[in-house]
C-alpha cells in the first residue's frame, strides 16, 4: 500500500517570502508525483508532475519540486509567494501500473499575508 | 481543447432524499473518469472510477453508488443520503495511461441536512 503525507496543515507566510510545502510518500514500487493547487470552491488545477528524469521540476506560477528518492520527499517550493498565491495544496501519487488512480495527502493551506 | 462539467454547482438535501449528481466529458474519447469526495479540512477520497461504460470500481463501501451510461458521462447516485455524505464533490477524467495527470471539474457542494 501506498500513503501520501502532508505534515504541515497550514503554512502562513508573508508576501514575497520563500516557501516550502512538504510531501512525503510511502511505497513499495515505482510511483509518479503530483502537485496541485485548489483556490477556495473550486477543483484542482495541476501545478507540476515527475515522471521520470531531471529530480528538478518546475511547474506554473514560479513554483517547483523536487524528487529526492532516498528520503522519499517531493516538497514543493516557491522563492517569492505572491498574495495570490493562497490557496490549499495537494500532493499526490500513483502507481505505475494499474488503472492511473491518484492517492493525495490531506493538503496544505498556504496563506500569504500582505 | 478538453472540458469538464459538473452540476449541480451546490445541493441542498434533507436526510433520506436521493441524490444525482452528473459529470460530463467534452473533447476526448474513452477517459478514465474519477469521482472524488473533500470533506470540510480533509483531503480527497477516491470513491469510484471507470476506465469505460459499464465499468465502475468503487475504492470505499458507502451508500453512494456510480453509473456511465456513456463513454464521456459519470453519475454519482445515492438512494437515501446521510449526514455524513456532505462535502465538495469532485469530477475527474485522465487518459488511460499511467503517468497522466487528472483534470478535475468545477465540484458540487453538497449539503445534507
Amino acid at each position: 500500500a501506498q500513503s501520501v503525507t502532508q505534515l504541515d496543515s497550514q503554512v502562513p507566510v508573508f508576501e514575497e517570502a520563500p516557501v516550502e510545502l512538504r510531501c512525503n510518500y510511502s511505497s513499495s514500487v515505482s510511483v509518479y508525483l503530483f502537485w496541485y493547487v485548489q483556490y477556495p470552491n473550486q477543483g484542482l488545477q495541476l501545478l507540476l508532475k515527475y515522471l521520470s528524469g531531471s529530480t528538478l521540476v518546475k511547474g506554473i506560477n514560479g513554483f517547483e519540486a523536487e524528487f529526492n528518492k532516498s528520503q522519499t520527499s517531493f516538497h514543493l517550493r516557491k522563492p517569492s509567494v505572491h498574495i495570490s498565491d493562497t490557496a490549499e495544496y495537494f500532493c499526490a501519487v500513483s502507481y505505475q501500473t494499474g488503472a492511473n488512480n491518484l492517492f493525495f495527502g490531506t493538503g496544505t493551506r498556504l496563506t500569504v499575508i500582505p | 481543447s478538453q472540458t469538464i462539467h459538473q452540476w449541480p454547482a451546490t445541493l441542498v438535501q434533507p436526510v433520506g432524499s436521493p441524490l444525482s449528481l452528473e459529470c460530463t466529458v467534452e473533447g476526448t474519447s474513452n477517459p478514465n473518469l474519477y469521482w472524488y469526495r473533500q470533506a470540510a479540512g480533509r483531503g480527497l477520497q477516491l470513491l469510484f472510477y471507470s476506465v469505460g461504460i459499464g465499468q465502475i470500481s468503487s475504492e470505499v463501501p458507502q451508500n453512494l453508488s456510480a453509473s456511465r451510461p456513456q463513454d464521456r458521462q459519470f453519475i454519482l447516485s445515492s438512494k437515501k443520503l446521510l449526514l455524513s455524505d456532505s462535502g465538495f464533490y469532485l469530477c475527474a477524467w485522465s487518459m488511460d495511461r499511467v503517468g497522466n495527470e487528472q483534470f478535475f471539474g468545477p465540484g458540487t457542494r453538497l449539503t445534507v441536512l
